[in-house]
């Protein structure tokens, strides 16, 4: 099956400059690969999702790049933000019509000010 | 819009004690629903996802169960809890079909006694 791996475990940066999160997949037939982010105490929320067909996408401030055949898929914030700071996960869909997602373990971004 | 509801937010149970959680969905039909487990600091795991109403599909073996009697409601339920049953509990929904995001409820966090 699918296994998503994810790194780093923590990240620290001064506020300003960019973060950098990626992550592996195993199941080449994987179409999907959205990023979540997840304040102390909350659910995780969508920031922002990438599909097999394209190979980047950008929604201000936060990117995500994906390269199927090396199956590894990236987020970037850049100008980061003490705001910013939260635990940030990546997943993917393997092929099926289930919706079901594999996540990754998990980034503790901190940003300081 | 789409809301979804998880409650309680917190709960506090013995050793072999009854469970159930419940997550309901606003704003949208026959959507696909998801319930997580996260074990602290730890990423997500995938327990059961339903399809329908009375289609449920178990991902891990475990001492929980789920259901789905309505088709916005979606319920996580245990007859006798078990210490490691302890964890934060996701509730999740994407609108069927094999590429929607999937939108989390902000959780129930259990501890066993």
């Amino acid at each position: 099956g699918e296994n998503v791996e994810q790194h780093p475990s923590t990240l620290s940066v001064q506020e300003g400059d960019s973060a950098v999160i990626k992550c592996t997949y195993s199941d080449s037939a994987s179409n999907y690969f959205p990023w979540y982010k997840q304040e102390l105490g909350k659910g995780p929320q969508l920031i922002i999702d990438i599909r097999s067909n394209v190979g980047e996408k950008k929604d201000q401030r936060i990117a995500v790049t994906l390269n199927k055949t090396a199956k590894h898929f990236s987020l970037h914030i850049t100008e980061t933000q003490p705001e910013d700071s939260a635990v940030y996960f990546c997943a993917a869909r393997p092929s099926s019509n289930t919706g079901k997602l594999i996540f990754g373990q998990g980034t503790t971004l901190q940003v300081k000010p | 819009s789409q809301t979804i509801h998880q409650w309680p937010a917190t709960l506090v149970q013995p050793v072999g004690s009854p469970l159930s959680l419940e997550c309901t969905v606003e704003g949208t039909s026959n959507p696909n629903l998801y319930w997580y487990r996260q074990a602290a600091g730890r990423g997500l795991q995938l327990l059961f996802y339903s399809v329908g109403i009375g289609q449920i599909s178990s991902e891990v073996p475990q001492n929980l169960s789920a259901s789905r009697p309505q088709d916005r409601q979606f319920i996580l339920s245990s007859k006798k809890l078990l210490l490691s049953d302890s964890g934060f509990y996701l509730c999740a929904w994407s609108a069927a079909g094999a590429s929607q995001p999937q939108h989390f409820g902000d959780g129930t966090r259990l501890s066993i006694l």
